[in-house]
């Protein structure tokens, strides 16, 4: 059971949005900046949003990240058959004096 | 450009030891947090341990307390995992990452070293 909560999976056609949540509590996300990483099965996880909303230079705008309170969402806008991918939230929680991450949520592309 | 290599996997029996090792290129190592996070076999990221920038502060997974042990040489650019008393559910793929400041975030990957800990 991860700290953090994420869908196991989310799905809409090309061209379409997706929002993927994670959920914690005060002692992680409602204090702490909140990042994003996408993995292709088989490889390394990569940054996608830091900060809870910057993306690094290389993401495209279609993703965004978002915060409130304990809470942070993903989207992605225009999907694409290469966005297929496992989507996970993380985040420093000071009760565990550790880094927490989501379940990760796996994005098909219908 | 971040680069980060990892090396020392393989497979171990359990009860034994393991020392993982990261080397780190294309960045001011000396002003960056270390970690490493781990991945069973078809399940989510685990973060394992970090430590600070001249390693006086080491931080740990309640799984891997008493049992790990990290470390960092930063004349040489790399960062340790010194993994004893191993259990098969240590077996996972590990990844060394790096954050530049220390709890906000993992601005690089590297590809990982598989630790197989089976009899």
């Amino acid at each position: 059971q991860s700290v953090l909560t994420q869908p196991p999976s989310v799905s809409a056609a090309p061209g379409q949005k997706v929002t993927i949540s994670c959920s914690g509590s005060t002692s992680n996300i409602g204090n702490h900046y909140v990042s994003w990483y996408h993995q292709v099965p088989g490889t390394a996880p990569k940054l996608l949003i830091y900060d809870n909303y910057k993306r690094p230079s290389e993401i495209p705008d279609r993703f965004s990240g978002s915060r409130s309170g304990t809470s942070a969402s993903l989207g992605v806008t225009g999907l694409q058959a290469g966005d297929e991918a496992d989507y996970y939230c993380a985040a420093w929680d000071d009760s565990l004096s550790g880094w927490v991450f989501g379940g990760g949520t796996k994005l098909t592309v219908l | 450009e971040v680069q980060l290599l990892e090396s020392g996997g393989g497979l171990v029996q359990p009860g034994g030891s393991l020392r993982l090792s990261c080397a780190a290129s294309g960045f001011m190592f000396v002003k960056y947090g270390m970690s490493w996070v781990r991945q069973a076999p078809g399940k989510g990221l685990e973060w394992v341990s970090s430590i600070n920038i001249d390693g006086a502060d080491t931080y740990y997974a309640d799984s891997v307390k008493g049992r790990f042990t990290i470390s960092r040489d930063n004349s040489k650019n790399t960062v340790d995992l010194q993994m004893n008393s191993l259990r098969v559910e240590d077996t996972a793929l590990y990844y060394c990452a790096t954050d530049p400041y220390g709890t906000r975030y993992f601005v690089g990957w590297g590809q990982g070293t598989l630790v197989t800990v089976s009899s």
